[in-house]
């Protein structure tokens, strides 16, 4: 069972314009919602988080935007740069302190085009 | 950057046999993590640690077994490697924060 969804595998978006990345969860349980991004052949890299008592953090080009009543959360990307090209991960802590486990989501491939 | 260091960075290997992937880390971080990445199931923890010789499964630990022995290193073994565990595998390390910071991976191909 799938507790953290990215319903959409990829997304292209022209540069200078917003990019939108959705994630969706089941567990009311999560307190806590990172996104990371990916290149290839490289590790996630942290990119901005979200507390589940906030409805929206913003950093830079990037803003995190949470919707409790609706399970949902949300990466706006303003504007888009060709270097954004990546997959973005959201995740998902409900365990906050000790062991802090986090619940990745399947990824989706964002392309910026120049 | 938390200073991890995965080795080694690919291995081809053949059904059957042990395989020991090492997560090296330099910050001191007491709590490491290891995932696994496959196509349509993003990342998933294989196991975790929370200190020197504290160890515990995560949702995909069959198959695999982890040591700690030093707060720096955090090892994976697959005893008898399968071709269903051809993936990347990556180590992530965290202090108190909730954010894991993550190497850069090893990509693990069982012929």
């Amino acid at each position: 069972d799938q507790q953290v969804k990215q319903n959409s595998p990829s997304l292209s978006v022209q540069e200078g314009r917003i990019s939108i990345l959705n994630c969706d969860y089941t567990n009311s349980m999560f307190d806590y919602f990172l996104w990371y991004k990916k290149y290839p052949a490289e590790g996630p890299t942290f990119l901005i988080s979200i507390s589940s008592i906030k409805d929206k953090n913003e950093d830079g080009r990037f803003t995190v935007f949470l919707n409790k009543s609706a399970k949902h959360l949300s990466l706006h990307i303003v504007p888009s740069q060709p270097g954004d090209s990546a997959v973005y991960f959201c995740a998902a802590s409900a365990e906050g302190g000790a062991t802090n486990k986090l619940i990745f989501g399947t990824g989706t491939l964002l392309a910026v085009q120049p | 950057d938390a200073g991890i260091t995965q080795s080694p960075r690919h291995k081809v290997t053949e059904t059957g046999t042990p395989v020991t992937l090492r997560c090296h880390q330099t910050e001191n971080h007491r709590y490491m993590y290891w995932y696994r990445q496959d196509p349509g199931h993003g990342l998933r923890l294989i196991h975790y640690s929370y200190g020197v010789k504290d160890t515990d499964k995560g949702e995909v630990s069959d198959g695999y077994s982890v040591s700690r022995s030093k707060t720096e290193d955090f090892l994976l073994t697959l005893e008898s490697a399968t071709s269903s565990q051809t993936s990347v595998y990556f180590c992530a390390a965290r202090d108190r924060i909730y954010e894991q910071y993550f190497g850069p991976g090893t990509r693990l191909t069982v012929t």
